[in-house]
């Protein structure tokens, strides 16, 4: 079984800073995706960012990024330029690459930005 | 708006009751998710649906069931309903399976439990 670990419950930054969440990972799988959702307070679940495990390169998706340590189970999600609509409950996620069983989660981190 | 509609968006029922929450996935999407997202637990899965059949099961109770019907929409059911069900149950949609498909969250239906 997976399972995936967000040791920051909580992390703030000031609004237009670089602010770093992070996540390790625990598989034994070789083919597998990860992902980071944001939860604003509406609930809604939105995909952030996604990279899948046989990429070396790092996904980015505008102000987010990820550092992908393949080795160490890593997947760190960096947000530049913080905004006031980044202040959300950010997961991560692990999905094994057969899909065959769905998401795993972490516990999530709360990010508020300051203005 | 992601696409997913999920039905109803709240819930208020005693405990020992039974409840069938619905979800309608993404036009064209033929996987279903089913999530659970509690104080206790945190985000779960539950189960999912390929075109009709059952293809995966997570950290489902026996006391929960779930169906997707020929026109692609999905029903989770809830028995004997305990204060501990008491949760945002998400539904989330794919073309198909596999990490390579985004999953499409709807936007839950909240259950309270009494």
């Amino acid at each position: 079984a997976q399972t995936v670990t967000q040791s920051q419950p909580e992390m703030s930054v000031q609004e237009a800073e670089t602010v770093t969440l992070s996540c390790t990972y625990d598989t034994s799988e070789s083919d597998y995706y990860l992902f980071w959702y944001k939860q604003p307070p509406s609930r809604q679940m939105i995909l952030v960012i996604r990279q899948e495990a046989y990429k070396q390169q790092n996904a980015t998706e505008n102000r987010f990024s990820v550092n992908f340590q393949k080795a160490a189970k890593s997947f760190s999600l960096k947000i530049s330029d913080s905004q006031l609509g980044d202040a959300a409950m950010y997961f991560c996620a692990f999905e094994r690459g057969g899909g065959a069983d769905g998401l795993t989660f972490g516990k999530g981190t709360h990010l508020i930005i300051q203005p | 708006d992601s696409g997913v509609t999920q039905t109803p968006k709240h819930l208020i029922t005693a405990t020992g009751q039974r409840v069938t929450l619905r979800c309608s996935p993404r036009s064209g999407d033929l996987s279903v998710y089913w999530y659970q997202q509690s104080l206790d637990q945190g985000l779960q899965f539950l189960i999912q649906y390929y075109n009709g059949e059952e293809r995966a099961k997570g950290n489902i109770l026996e006391r929960f069931s779930a169906q997707q019907f020929p026109d692609l929409h999905s029903e989770l059911n809830l028995s004997s309903l305990e204060l501990g069900d008491s949760a945002l149950y998400f539904c989330a949609s794919s073309p198909s399976v596999g990490g390579n498909y985004e999953q499409y969250f709807g936007p839950g239906t909240r259950l309270t439990v009494t």
